[in-house]
């Protein structure tokens, strides 16, 4: 199985910060890698897919980049809607594997 | 607009068995792979099973792999997961989501989740 990596598991940031999560698998797995936001008690909302697609709807200041094995998720600058915990997804093999999550909270 | 909403979850006792529905409107349910995705209480995201479009594929990740069957009906426009031997690790939110148009596999609308509890 692949498996994916994030880092910071977690971090505090102000509202106008720019923020950058990185993700890793385990090898490579093309741009077959999404992002997700979750916030507590709702289901994950797809942001990104295809490591630099962004899902229509979803807001510019969040844009994602990388292939192969590494992979970052950055915004631009931080709005009070965006704290919550952002996963990575590989779907370049199953199982479908999702890291461990990065949670986002306010400084 | 896309819906998806899961029902059957519940409390059931370790090896018992338990379906999970999930009804698909605002969209064509046959055009499209479907996943099961699952967190347990206060842990991350676990993608569990998907299947193609007329159910002639499917995959499960190994940890429930002989044990849950993931299933569609095209014609009622409905997305199952039948789940026998349940252990106490089976205790999560399940979530059915539908991929995306973009050939990537990724779970693009989700359900609102519902909760299966494995105990005695």
């Amino acid at each position: 199985d692949i498996q994916m990596t994030q880092s910071p598991s977690s971090l505090s940031a102000s509202v106008g910060d720019r923020v950058t999560i990185t993700c890793r698998a385990s090898q490579s797995i093309s741009s077959y890698l999404n992002w997700y936001q979750q916030k507590p008690g709702k289901a994950p909302k797809l942001l990104m897919y295809a490591a630099s697609s962004l899902q229509s709807g979803v807001p510019s200041r969040f844009s994602g980049s990388g292939s192969g094995t590494d992979f970052t998720l950055t915004i631009s600058s931080l709005q009070p809607e965006d704290f919550a915990t952002y996963y990575c997804q590989q779907t370049y093999d199953t199982p479908f594997t999702f890291g461990p999550g990065t949670k986002v909270d306010i400084k | 607009e896309v819906q998806l909403v899961e029902s059957g979850g519940g409390l059931v006792q370790p090896g018992g068995s338990l379906r999970l529905s999930c009804a698909a409107s605002g969209f064509t349910f046959s055009y499209y792979w479907m996943n099961w995705v699952r967190q347990a209480p206060g842990k991350g995201l676990e993608w569990v099973a998907n299947i193609n479009q007329d159910g002639s594929e499917k995959y499960y990740v190994d940890s429930v792999k002989g044990r849950f069957t993931i299933s569609r009906d095209n014609a009622k426009n409905s997305l199952y997961l039948q789940m026998n031997s349940l252990r106490a690790e089976d205790t999560a939110v399940y979530y059915c989501a539908r991929v995306g148009d973009a050939n990537n596999y990724e779970s693009e609308y989700w359900g609102q989740g519902t909760l299966v509890t494995v105990s005695s």
